[in-house]
């Protein structure tokens, strides 16, 4: 499965929209990105995960560039309990093969 | 539809006693992996099962660790003779067939060894 780079912390003011960057620029064809979170002490929950086009949910937004070496997950209006740990994981979707976490990104969301 | 549910959540063990952390998936989920996460540090793969399989067990440590996944009953990992280096969370997943990358956690079990 493709490295992935992410910033190591990030700051978002309340209510305003949360960017998180990844980088993967070894990705092959058949990997997808996904993206989990870890709110503190808490189990990781999945929140969005593409291949190519742009993904959207209930939760939030994935952005994959056109060349697939980089990806954004967007919270539009973040909210103190977004507040966490926020990993990208790239893997191919096959069954059997886990999913490997790096350090992640920690988000703060300030009041 | 309940979630992934582990216990317990708390588990307290002095050195060399035995630990089993239960794991029961989602309904209608058949496979199951755990995870530890050590304090400050990240989640790290440990061993993924599907009912009365092992799939793939290359992040479990190679002695005192074993994990079950029987045709009945929760997934149960085991810890035998535990160290103080053990303390750590131990997470459980599960997915339904065929997207594996689609992961439901459990709250976890924290093991404190004393």
């Amino acid at each position: 499965d493709a490295k992935t780079t992410q910033p190591t912390s990030m700051d978002c003011a309340e209510g305003r929209a949360a960017n998180l960057p990844c980088n993967h620029s070894t990705i092959s064809g058949n990997e997808y990105v996904y993206w989990y979170r870890q709110i503190h002490s808490q189990g990781p929950q999945y929140i969005i995960h593409g291949l190519k086009n742009n993904e959207t949910n209930e939760m939030a937004s994935l952005i994959i560039t056109e060349d697939r070496k980089s990806s954004t997950l967007i919270l539009p209006h973040a909210t103190l309990r977004d507040t966490a740990v926020y990993y990208c994981i790239v893997k191919v979707e096959t069954s059997g093969s886990r999913l490997t976490f790096g350090e992640g990104t920690q988000l703060t969301v300030n009041p | 539809n309940a979630g992934v549910m582990q216990n317990p959540r708390h588990l307290v063990r002095r050195r060399g006693q035995e630990a089993r952390l239960r794991c029961s998936p989602m309904k209608g989920h058949s496979h199951v992996y755990w995870y530890r996460q050590l304090p400050e540090e990240g989640l790290k793969f440990m061993v993924y099962l599907q009912k009365e399989n092992i799939i793939d067990e290359s992040g479990m440590p190679k002695e005192r660790f074993s994990a079950e996944f029987p045709k009945e009953g929760p997934s149960i990992l085991r810890i035998q003779q535990v160290v103080r280096g053990d303390s750590a969370a131990y997470f459980c997943a599960s997915s339904p067939f065929p997207r594996p990358g689609e992961l439901f956690f459990g709250e976890g079990s924290r093991l404190t060894v004393l």
